[in-house]
């Protein structure tokens, strides 16, 4: 069945420190794939996504290529702020007659000033 | 302002006693879902809806109910709780669930304790 993958956190950086939240895939077909990120109390939001094996998703200094031969779907970001503070999900979407989504368990982020 | 809407955010009750969360967007959206947050889990699919009157059920569908009368609201209903559907909901919705156009906008959450 479908599945994703994400690297267990808590991921602690300092400040203006590089980025990198991984993340695999289990899917048969060409899913669609999506990085969304909750702040402390609230909802996700959308954070980028690709639709396509190597398409590029980007928002806010984050990125994420759409790997199709190693499943991967890696979240970076060159510079971190306190800001990023966050939890972030890593989730897959496949039309299979309906339209479901798959989501990682999450990744806590906490960045030091 | 274009959101999604949940209510109640709090809720604690008894097993057994039903309720429903109800959730509104004011986006004109077609694609509706609920989910529900777990620690080390993440966020898994109850049900989702396509369109009005159309509705499937995702990964974690027991014990939960949902109707699509109107394209704006996607109540979940649960008739007899369990202390195991104890969680974190969330309702999200999409403007399709067309590839192209499919990024789901969620709702603040509601806060479920089941004794």
């Amino acid at each position: 069945g479908n599945s994703v993958t994400q690297m267990e956190g808590p991921v602690t950086l300092s400040e203006e420190a590089f980025l990198t939240i991984n993340c695999t895939y289990t899917a048969t077909g060409y899913p669609s794939l999506f990085w969304y990120v909750q702040y402390p109390g609230e909802g996700l939001q959308l954070l980028l996504k690709a639709t396509k094996a190597d398409d590029k998703g980007s928002n806010k200094g984050f990125e994420a290529t759409y790997r199709k031969e190693t499943t991967s779907f890696h979240l970076e970001k060159g510079s971190v702020q306190v800001s990023d503070s966050a939890v972030y999900f890593c989730a897959l979407s496949r039309d299979t007659g309906g339209f479901k989504t798959i989501f990682g368990a999450g990744t806590r982020l906490f960045v030091k000033a | 302002e274009a959101q999604v809407t949940q209510n109640p955010r709090y809720l604690i009750t008894v097993t057994g006693k039903k309720l429903t969360v109800t959730c509104s967007q004011n986006m004109n959206h077609e694609y509706m879902s609920w989910y529900r947050q777990d620690p080390g889990l993440g966020l898994r699919q109850i049900y989702y809806s396509m369109n009005v009157e159309v509705t499937d059920k995702g990964d974690v569908p027991e014990g939960y109910k949902v109707s699509r009368k109107e394209k704006r609201n996607f109540p979940l209903i649960l008739e007899s709780p369990s202390p195991n559907q104890t969680s974190l909901y969330f309702c999200a919705s999409s403007l399709s669930w067309e590839i192209n156009s499919y990024e789901q906008y969620f709702g603040p959450g509601t806060r479920l304790t089941v004794t």
